[in-house]
């Protein structure tokens, strides 16, 4: 299997630009995640999905980040409009167990730059 | 509220043993997850407890105490590959939510 894909691998863009970053969890997965990692914040999951269902999106920083999953094998975050602050590595994992993922296997990341 | 509590930092020389601990707060508790991450990697999953005791993959293991809301990674024969950060983590809830300690960065020194 190829794992968990995330695009743009590394993107760097101006302040108040819109950011999409792109994930392929693992196939048959069906919990899916989207973290940030800061040195000063750490990992912090953003929100998740099981089933391609929104289940709690309580760490999403503001209403300027926003995600989708339109089918169990596509998910997006996207951040409109993006500022400084935003910069960190966003990773994407996904989970073969729907009710207690203790085993999450984790996408390369992007790496997201704002100016 | 959830929180896991784990040192900054642990240094160690090839082929020794380390232990690195993990101390924990949850309302509810589904278990102890630990993670490993190369510089510039992702996180790649380690092992898991559900129950008391050890759990050995390899030259890796990982102990849990319930009752003392502790656990803590046992590498041994350390090489230096193992430098890495690693990350306790804990499932918040029966859904899938994983919270994440903030890792301790070990350096394996020849």
């Amino acid at each position: 299997d190829a794992g968990v894909i995330q695009s743009p691998r590394h993107e760097v863009t101006e302040m108040g630009q819109e950011v999409t970053l792109r994930c392929k969890p693992i196939s048959g997965h069906n919990s899916l995640f989207w973290y940030r990692q800061t040195m000063m914040r750490g990992l912090e999951l953003l929100i998740y999905f099981n089933n391609n269902v929104p289940i709690d999106d309580s760490g999403m920083p503001e209403d300027r980040f926003s995600a989708k999953m339109p089918n169990a094998s596509f998910s997006t975050l996207k951040i409109q409009p993006s500022e400084p602050r935003d910069s960190a590595v966003y990773f994407c994992a996904s989970s073969p167990r729907g009710q207690i993922s203790y085993e999450q296997y984790f996408g390369p990341g992007t790496r997201l730059t704002v100016t | 509220g959830q929180s896991l509590e784990q040192p900054s930092e642990v240094t160690a020389v090839e082929g020794a043993i380390v232990q690195i601990n993990c101390t924990y707060q949850t309302s509810g508790f589904y278990g102890l997850s630990w993670y490993q991450q190369h510089d510039g990697g992702a996180p790649t999953f380690l092992s898991y407890n559900a129950l008391d005791g050890l759990e050995e993959t390899g030259r890796f293991s990982s102990f849990l105490s319930r009752s003392d809301s502790y656990g803590y990674l046992l590498l041994q024969e350390l090489q230096m590959k193992d430098s890495a950060s690693y990350f306790c983590a804990s499932p918040y809830n029966q859904g899938g939510k994983l919270i994440f300690g903030q890792g301790t960065e070990l350096s394996v020194k020849p």
